[in-house]
């Protein structure tokens, strides 16, 4: 079975560009998160969708927005880029929204802004 | 306000040492418990977990026991070997399945 997918793997962008990043999940998951990684540190959550409605939002600008489609797949958008959302942005799936579930992780799409 | 803290790296062994990354953690109640790696340029793979107090967590030979006393959960291995060597994370849940994480040990194992 395939794993959570991302796309594309690598975006370079300049600043005050606007960016898409997409998700797809474990077959049969449905819930999906979204985690800023910042070099040389832990992963940060963003978002957390589950059957389409977010769930959770973390301490990040209201530029930063997502989406769950009916498929379960997901977009994150990001306006206006700035020099410190370079990142690896990665996205997790589960099956449920329960604090016991293993969240699986993508390969991650590594953001550059110039 | 809640938070994971891992013990600051790089930490460097030789191959066949026996390894210990300490975590400990800060929360309401008893949340699940994660240990993720992160081999270069990769995403995070699950290594183990513990949903409840004194369960203990194993795979790959690594092992990590929910301790509610002390609130850690250190990971061990017995013997690594230069495969092993990637970035560790600990993380534990906070409301639903959102993940907190540790800030990550780099573990170095040279032959």
């Amino acid at each position: 079975d395939a794993g959570v997918t991302q796309s594309p793997t690598h975006l370079i962008k300049t600043r005050g560009q606007h960016v898409t990043l997409r998700c797809s999940p474990i077959s049969g998951h449905k819930s999906v998160s979204w985690y800023q990684q910042v070099l040389g540190q832990g992963p940060q959550f963003i978002f957390q969708y589950y059957e389409k409605e977010e769930r959770g939002r973390g301490n990040f600008p209201d530029r930063f927005s997502a989406r769950q489609f009916p498929n379960y797949s997901s977009e994150l958008n990001v306006n206006a880029l700035l020099l410190g959302d370079s990142a690896l942005y990665l996205c997790a799936s589960s099956s449920r929204d329960e604090s016991t579930d293993t969240q699986y992780f993508g390969p991650g799409t590594r953001l550059t802004v110039l | 306000g809640d938070s994971v803290t891992q013990m600051e790296g790089p930490v460097t062994l030789s191959e066949e040492a026996f390894l210990t990354i300490n975590c400990t953690y800060t929360a309401t109640g008893y949340p699940s418990l994660f240990w993720y790696v992160q081999y270069p340029g990769e995403g995070l793979q699950l290594l183990l977990k513990a949903t409840k107090a004194d369960d203990k967590g194993s795979n790959k030979g690594f092992e990590a026991t929910y301790r509610k006393e002390t609130t850690s959960f250190h990971l061990e291995k017995g013997s690594v070997q230069v495969s092993d060597s990637a970035v560790y994370f600990c993380a534990r849940i906070e409301y639903g399945n959102k993940l907190v994480f540790g800030a990550g040990t780099i573990l170095r194992v040279k032959s």
